[in-house]
C-alpha cells in the first residue's frame, strides 16, 4: 500500500541549515508536499514539486526529489527559531487524496 | 474570508456519547476532507466528498459519519465516542480534488473521550 515516512525529530542551531527528508512508496504521485504545523494550529502548505522535477528552490526553502529513490527532502537555509514546527511529508494518490508522513518536529535552538 | 472554520476547538466526552464537528469553508470549495492526527501516525483521511451530495470513505472511516447538503458545510458525527476516537480532528479543503489544488485547513478541534 501507499507509505509515507519521516524521521521523527530534528535539532538544529539557529543559523544553521536544516533538512528533513522524506520517503514514499507510491510511484504514481504527481505532486509532492511539504506541511508546515506550528503548535495548537492546522497544517499550511508550505512548498510542493510536480514529479517530473528534480529541484524546487523558494527562498530559503530547497525542494529535492529522488524519484529512483523515491526520496523527498526539504532543506531550510539560515534556520530561525520561527522556524520551529512540525513538518510533514505528503503525496497525492491517483484519487487525489493525500497521503502524509508521520511528521518531522523541527526543534531550533538559539 | 475567514477560510475553513471547525467548531468546537476542544471538547470532552464520555464514552457512549454522541457529538458533531463542525467545518465550514466560504472559498466556494468542492473538495472537503476530514483527517486525523494522532501522535507519531502523521494524518489520517477519515472521509472526503467531491462536491454537495457526495461523500465517500477514507483510510480510517469506522465510528464516524458525514454528509454533505451544502458546499460550505461539511459535518463529521460520531454517534457513540470510544476512547480510541480520542484524537485531533482536522477539515480541509480545495477547490478540487487533483494534486495541484493546495488543501486549506482548519485550526482543528481537540477531543478527549474518557
Amino acid at each position: 500500500g501507499e507509505d509515507v515516512e519521516q524521521s521523527l525529530f530534528l535539532s538544529v542551531r539557529e543559523g544553521d541549515s536544516s533538512v528533513i527528508n522524506c520517503t514514499y512508496t507510491d510511484s504514481s504521485s504527481t505532486y509532492l508536499y511539504w506541511y508546515k504545523q506550528e503548535p495548537g494550529a492546522g497544517l499550511q502548505l508550505l512548498t510542493y514539486i510536480f514529479s517530473n522535477m528534480d529541484m524546487k528552490q523558494d527562498q530559503r526553502l530547497t525542494v529535492l526529489l529522488n524519484k529512483k529513490d523515491k526520496h523527498l527532502s526539504l532543506r531550510i537555509a539560515d534556520t530561525q527559531t520561527g522556524d520551529s514546527a512540525i513538518y510533514f511529508c505528503a503525496e497525492n494518490n491517483q484519487g487525489g487524496k493525500l497521503i502524509f508522513g508521520q511528521g518531522t518536529e523541527l526543534s531550533v535552538k538559539p | 474570508n475567514a477560510g475553513v472554520t471547525q467548531t468546537p476547538k476542544f471538547q470532552v466526552l464520555k464514552t457512549g456519547q454522541s457529538m458533531t464537528l463542525q467545518c465550514a469553508q466560504d472559498m466556494n470549495h468542492e473538495y472537503m476532507s476530514w483527517y486525523r492526527q494522532d501522535p507519531g501516525m502523521g494524518l489520517r483521511l477519515i472521509h472526503y466528498s467531491v462536491g454537495a451530495g457526495i461523500t465517500d470513505q477514507g483510510e480510517v472511516p469506522n465510528g464516524y459519519n458525514v454528509s454533505r447538503s451544502t458546499t460550505e458545510d461539511f459535518p463529521l458525527r460520531l454517534l457513540s465516542a470510544a476512547p480510541s476516537q480520542t484524537s485531533v480532528y482536522f477539515c480541509a479543503s480545495s477547490y478540487g480534488a487533483s494534486g495541484r489544488n493546495e488543501q486549506f485547513f482548519g485550526p482543528g478541534t481537540r477531543l478527549t473521550v474518557l
